[in-house]
């Protein structure tokens, strides 16, 4: 069974960093491309970054392209969502999805002074 | 990046069928069979119910079926049933090399 779990949430201020996990088990990890998608209170699913199975090939949201990075480590089955320079409108759940397929249960980012 | 059209609610009465628009561009539903439909229940991860425009992962009902034509997707719930009341979101990959989201449509069992 796909079991997906992030990670790393919590409370920030504006201008702060913070990083995601996820948590990977029942596949082959290193075989799929995987995802990010956020969702803010009470709003709709917005689709943050990609990342191929070996981590040559990455694609971001213009929302968040030069603030987050996405990346992985295949040898510990984990993906990782380092987020910068983050603003009020970045607080959301944070979803990790393999290949938008299968996700987890979410982890809550909250950007606030 | 915009965001595609969904209707912002839908009903229908137990046993009816509904279906739910996806209107994007040629540049997104235009440009690939790579439409996907998620159902999410209030504080749940979504649920993948279609994937590549008409395909259903193992496990989701025969209820829930997916068409497109042109720029516009659709998915159509048969046999409306009181567990189908949720949120739904449509998906597409893009020709930017990223995926986009619909706005979501919340559909009520009336």
């Amino acid at each position: 069974e796909v079991q997906l779990v992030e990670s790393g949430g919590g409370l920030v201020q504006p201008g702060g960093s913070l990083r995601l996990s996820c948590a990977a088990s029942g596949f082959t990890f290193s075989d799929h491309w995987m995802h990010w998608v956020r969702q803010a209170p009470g709003e709709g699913l917005v689709w943050v970054s990609r990342i191929n199975n070996d981590g040559s090939i990455t694609n971001y949201a213009d929302s968040v392209k030069g603030r987050f990075t996405i990346s992985r480590d295949n040898a510990k089955n984990t993906l990782f969502l380092q987020m910068n320079s983050l603003r009020v409108e970045d607080t959301a759940v944070y979803y990790c999805t393999r290949h938008l397929h299968d996700w987890g249960p979410g982890t809550l980012v909250t950007v606030s002074s | 990046q915009s965001a595609l059209t969904q209707p912002a609610s839908v009903s229908g009465s137990p046993g009816q069928s509904i279906t739910i628009s996806c209107t994007g561009t040629s540049g997104d539903v235009g440009a690939y069979d790579y439409v996907s439909w998620y159902q999410q229940h209030p504080g749940k991860a979504p649920k993948l119910m279609i994937y590549d425009v008409s395909y259903r992962p193992s496990g989701v009902s025969n209820r829930f079926s997916g068409s497109k034509s042109g720029n516009t997707a659709s998915l159509t719930i048969s046999g409306l049933r009181a567990e189908d009341e949720a949120d739904y979101y449509c998906k597409s990959h893009t020709t930017s090399n990223a995926d986009v989201f619909g706005t979501g449509t919340t559909v009520t069992v009336l």
